[in-house]
């Protein structure tokens, strides 16, 4: 039984560009949270997917906007990067947001 | 919004002994405790939960113990192994959205 598959594992970017990053949730899950973890943090949540939906949302600007797929997978997108971006991007996915499963990350470094 | 306060930042134990971890929160309304591993270079790993309708709740060698009244909650780990090394984390929140701690990063010595 696959887990969270998340690509690319690791990706370096130049300030100002643009970023997709892409979640394929555990089987049988159908939520999709995507969560910024900085180095020696706990991970903050970005926002969270459902139904093709976005249900809700924390504390990030608007350059942060994402999408879920029919299939239930996910993207996240960031728009004009910052260096203060750099940072590992967790996706979970849940049933119904009952216990999440997270993947192992998407390690973004802005230049 | 929510607030986590996880303590310690850093727990050094010798094989054999055990851990303890606390958290804090803010919301009267998180009704979710989940507790998660994270090792080097992989995501977190939820590794036991609790509920607001449950005071105690244990795993073989890992228990978590809840108080809504003074908000707070505990990972207890007995007999540490090498293995248990990792950052962890407590969460809390409520519609299953948890907020995190900053993390407690625990070193077990053989």
């Amino acid at each position: 039984d696959a887990g969270v598959t998340q690509s690319p594992t690791h990706l370096i970017k130049t300030r100002g560009q643009q970023v997709t990053l892409r979640c394929s949730p555990k089987s049988g899950h159908d939520t999709v949270s995507w969560y910024q973890q900085a180095l020696g943090q706990g991970p903050q949540f970005i926002f969270q997917y459902y139904e093709e939906e976005e249900r809700q949302r924390g504390n990030f600007p608007d350059r942060f906007s994402g999408h879920q797929f029919p299939n239930y997978s996910s993207e996240l997108n960031v728009n004009a990067l910052l260096l203060g971006d750099s940072a590992l991007y967790l996706c979970a996915s849940s049933l119904a947001g009952d216990g999440y499963t997270f993947g192992s990350g998407t390690r973004l470094t802005v230049v | 919004g929510e607030n986590v306060e996880q303590h310690p930042s850093t727990l050094s134990v010798q094989e054999g002994d055990s851990a303890v971890i606390k958290c804090t929160y803010s919301d009267s309304a998180s009704n979710y405790f989940p507790w998660y591993k994270q090792e080097l270079g992989k995501g977190p790993q939820l590794i036991i939960d609790i509920r607001s309708n449950v005071g105690e709740k244990k795993d073989q060698r890992i228990a978590v113990t809840l108080n809504k009244t003074a908000k707070h909650f505990s990972l207890h780990i007995t007999e540490t192994q090498p293995e248990d090394s990792a950052v962890y984390f407590c969460a809390s929140g409520g519609s299953y959205i948890p907020t995190f701690g900053r993390g407690t990063s625990l070193i077990v010595h053989p």
